[in-house]
């Protein structure tokens, strides 16, 4: 059974930093591209970034390029995103996902796992 | 930068069809994912590359894209079904992104 289990999630402050990390069992997680994709209390699905299986691809938002991280270990079949510069805008929950195949145009197709979220809350 | 709109809001009675719309410059040209989300759950994949399915998801579930405008058709819909839904499409026209639509809010009366 596929399983994505985030942690790391919880209250910062404004410019504060925050490491979210994602584990993964159940599949061959060097085998498959992650995404990190959020969603703002009552709000909708808004994509964050995505990683390919070794790490040769590498895509952001433009809200949070140049702030945010992500990153994978696959010995430790764990993903990351280090956020840092945090904003209150950034508040939301975070949820890591398995894209289900890497396309030949070097992107990612669609996400068929979820984890269940961690929320971040960025507040003084 | 792209931009999916889908309308905010649809209703329909049980046993009946539910048509959820995402339009987009030229979308035809990409590959549309659907997704469905319950109130307190992670989303779920319902209809991926146009119009397949994974598998565990209904056969009511299909789905459509040309043009500016891809669809998510429900049939027969069911209480359960009711929840949020939204599209999603890679952008790769000028720089690398995902991109969601606003969602739509599937109302079963």
């Amino acid at each position: 059974e596929v399983q994505l289990v985030e942690s790391g999630g919880g209250l910062v402050k404004p410019g504060g930093s925050l490491r979210l990390s994602c584990a993964a069992s159940g599949f061959t997680f060097s085998s498959y591209s992650m995404n990190w994709v959020r969603q703002a209390p009552g709000k909708g699905l808004e994509w964050v970034s995505s990683i390919s299986s070794s790490s040769s691809y590498i895509y952001y938002a433009d809200s949070v390029k140049g702030r945010f991280t992500i990153s994978r270990d696959n010995a430790k079949n764990s993903l990351y995103l280090q956020m840092n510069s945090l904003r209150a805008e950034d508040t939301a929950v975070y949820y890591c996902a398995r894209v289900r195949e890497w396309y030949s145009g070097s992107y990612p197709g669609p996400t068929d796992y979820w984890g269940q979220g961690t929320l971040v809350t960025v507040s003084s | 930068s792209y931009v999916l709109t889908q309308p905010p809001s649809v209703s329909v009675a049980p046993g009946q069809t539910a048509r959820i719309t995402c339009g987009g410059n030229n979308i035809g040209s990409k590959s549309v994912h659907w997704y469905q989300q319950k109130p307190g759950q992670a989303p779920v994949l319902v209809v991926y590359d146009d119009s397949d399915r994974p598998s565990g998801i209904p056969e009511r579930f299909s789905g459509s894209n040309s043009g500016n405008t891809a669809t998510l058709t429900i049939s027969r819909v069911e209480a359960g079904d009711e929840a949020d839904y939204y599209c999603q499409v890679w952008d790769s026209s000028s720089d690398h992104r995902g991109v969601f639509g606003g969602g739509t809010k599937l109302t079963v009366l």
